[in-house]
């Protein structure tokens, strides 16, 4: 398998303009997750799937943000309007299991977001 | 609130000697603690996973501990390389909240040959 995939892997973007970040995640993994990395806050979790289906949202930051995931293999998160503060390094992990327990999560490369 | 800290925030040492890299977490309460590496740029590699009933896993040289009464783990590194120059993050899997990963803001080892 190569892994979970991410795009793109830079995007530079105006402020205001619409950001959407893709992940393909590793097949048969049944859970999803997006995080955001800054130096500021480290690798917060944003929001995680089951089965395509969200379960817990409570970190994405605020109503700009959104996620789906229309199917099994593949996943969108969604700035719109994007601001400077929005500016990290997006990664999507996927996990066979609930992530906790004996399985970890499998991390993409991430992608790297400059909001000027 | 799950906090988890990892101190120092960075740390140099010279090729082949052991360290010891410290992970700390506030409530006992866990489904397990993972140790993650991330190189420059890349996401992130799981290096060691420890259930809560563990108290410690191996990994060639990587030897993870992990002590839930007093909310700390160590990563113990053995005759360290070059190669292992990156950021370890440690990472707590919430008993309350199935599938959440709190994760510590990381640590910096720079290994000089």
């Amino acid at each position: 398998d190569a892994g979970v995939i991410q795009s793109p892997r830079h995007e530079v973007t105006e402020m205001g303009q619409e950001v959407t970040l893709r992940c393909k995640p590793i097949s048969g993994h049944d859970y999803l997750f997006w995080y955001r990395q800054t130096m500021m806050r480290g690798l917060e979790l944003l929001i995680y799937f089951n089965n395509n289906v969200p379960i817990d949202d409570s970190g994405m930051p605020e109503d700009r943000f959104s996620a789906k995931m229309p199917n099994a293999s593949f996943s969108t998160l969604k700035i719109q309007p994007s601001e400077p503060r929005d500016s990290a390094v997006y990664f999507c992990a996927s996990s066979p299991d609930r992530g906790i327990g004996t399985d970890t999560q499998y991390f993409g490369p991430g992608t790297r977001l400059t909001v000027l | 609130k799950q906090e988890v800290t990892q101190i120092p925030a960075a740390l140099s040492v010279p090729e082949g000697e052991n360290l010891v890299l410290n992970c700390s977490f506030t409530d006992s309460a866990i489904y397990n603690l993972q140790w993650f590496r991330q190189d420059p740029g890349k996401g992130l590699t799981s290096l060691l996973l420890i259930q809560s009933s563990q108290r410690e896993q191996t990994s060639g040289r990587l030897n993870a501990s992990l002590d839930k009464s007093s909310g700390r783990s160590t990563l113990y590194i053995a005759a360290s390389q070059p190669g292992d120059s990156a950021t370890y993050l440690c990472a707590v899997g919430l008993y309350s909240s199935a599938s959440k990963i709190i994760f510590g803001s990381g640590t910096r080892l720079s290994i000089r040959p």
